[in-house]
Parts: C-alpha cells; sequence; structure tokens
C-alpha cells in the first residue's frame, strides 16, 4: 500500500548530539513537506521540496538542514540538538495540482535532554 | 498577511449535540481551504476541502467569502468525532504555493 513512513518513530537524544529523521514514500508524489507540532502551536513548516532539486526554507528552518536524497526521500538534521527542538515531527507529501492533499507520515516524537 | 485563525483551542460537547468549529481566513483572493483531522494514536487526515462541497462523516463546511469564514459543522456530534481539527489555507494562484495552517482546535465530545 502506497504510504508515508518516518523512521525513528521514537528518539530520546542529548543536547548538542546530531540527528537525522527520515521520510520514505511510496506515493510517487513530487512534494514533500518537515513539519513540527507543538502543544498550543499547531503545525509549523520546516522544510518543504517540490522536487529532487528544490529545497525551500519554512517558517522555523533555524536550527534544521534537509536533503533530498531521491523523489521518494526527504531527511530532516538537527546539527546540534537543542531542549527546545522537542516535538512531534511530520512528514507530508502532495501531488502537484491545486486542491491536493497533503498525505502525512506516522510521526517522530523527538526529545532533547 | 495570509493567515487561518482558529479562535477556539478547546471545544467540548456532549454526545448528539451540534458541534461548529470556527476558522477564518485573512487572503484577499480567491482562497482553497481545507479542513485536515488528527484523530488519536493517527496520521493527521484530511477531512474535507471546500471545493468538493461534499459532506464527511457527517461534517460539512461552507465557504463565506463575505465573513472569510470556513466553519466545520455536525448536526449530532459522535465520541468518535473527538479529534484535534485543523483548518489550512492555501493562497494565491499557480503550483508552487504552501499551505497556511490554522492552530488547531481540539475536540472532546463527551458521553
Amino acid at each position: 500500500d502506497a504510504d508515508v513512513t518516518q523512521t525513528p518513530r521514537n528518539r530520546i537524544t542529548k543536547t548538542g548530539k546530531r540527528i537525522m529523521l527520515e521520510c520514505s514514500q511510496t506515493k510517487g508524489h513530487d512534494r514533500m513537506y518537515w513539519y513540527r507540532q507543538d502543544p498550543g502551536l499547531g503545525l509549523r513548516l520546516i522544510y518543504y521540496s517540490f522536487d529532487v532539486k528544490d529545497i525551500n526554507k519554512g517558517e522555523i528552518s533555524d536550527g534544521y538542514s534537509v536533503s533530498r536524497q531521491a523523489q521518494a526521500k526527504f531527511s530532516l538534521s538537527l546539527e546540534s540538538a537543542i531542549p527546545n527542538q522537542t516535538a512531534l515531527y511530520f512528514c507530508a507529501t502532495s501531488d502537484r495540482g491545486s486542491y491536493n492533499e497533503q498525505f502525512f507520515g506516522p510521526g517522530t516524537r523527538l526529545t532533547v535532554l | 498577511a495570509q493567515r487561518v485563525t482558529q479562535p477556539e483551542k478547546l471545544l467540548s460537547v456532549f454526545k448528539g449535540a451540534p458541534v461548529e468549529l470556527k476558522c477564518n481566513y485573512s487572503y484577499s483572493g480567491s482562497p482553497e481551504l481545507f479542513w485536515y483531522v488528527q484523530y488519536s494514536r493517527q496520521r493527521l487526515q484530511l477531512l474535507l476541502r471546500h471545493i468538493s462541497r461534499e459532506s464527511i462523516k457527517g461534517f460539512t463546511a461552507d465557504l463565506n467569502k463575505g465573513e472569510t469564514s470556513f466553519h466545520l459543522k455536525k448536526p449530532f456530534a459522535q465520541e468518535e468525532d473527538s479529534a484535534m481539527y485543523y483548518c489550512a489555507l492555501r493562497p494565491g494562484a499557480g503550483n508552487n504555493r504552501k499551505l497556511i495552517w490554522g492552530l488547531g482546535t481540539s475536540l472532546a465530545v463527551n458521553p
């Protein structure tokens, strides 16, 4: 079944460590997104990519970087994790065109101690 | 500025009561509007979009351009409707546009 998967699903790390969150999709979509979800703050876009050669910053990209290794893979890195990056991280994909929905992964719960 | 406002962080109703989750947007052009839902321990998923004018799980939402609103309504709430609901706006023309999200409303339907 075509899907959006994220690894790891849960991660606890320490301040200063480098962390990579991975997203893979089998939907064949060109567009991929990384969001973080915090209580009371909703979903905030970190980075997005409309195709393999296109990477764009979202509203809260500081402290994060991404890599679009292939159409199906979009990784999010925290170069030096800090406690306020503790959050639930979601990857999403969408096809081109108007009114196309975004399909979300199951989320990665990251805790930075 | 383009913005989506969901004024209620939490909405609590009893089973069988009508429910309305409010969404107001700020955008001068023709918007594309969506409602997404996140049930407990499930992925965020699309509930409905204004262009479809459909009813999903008994929910409907009408775009009111005069009031710049896209409120989500259901006449008789069920316990399984308890979830987090997000309103989202895609502004502008052209293909390279990203969604603007509201902060979400947590709906609790009590027995």
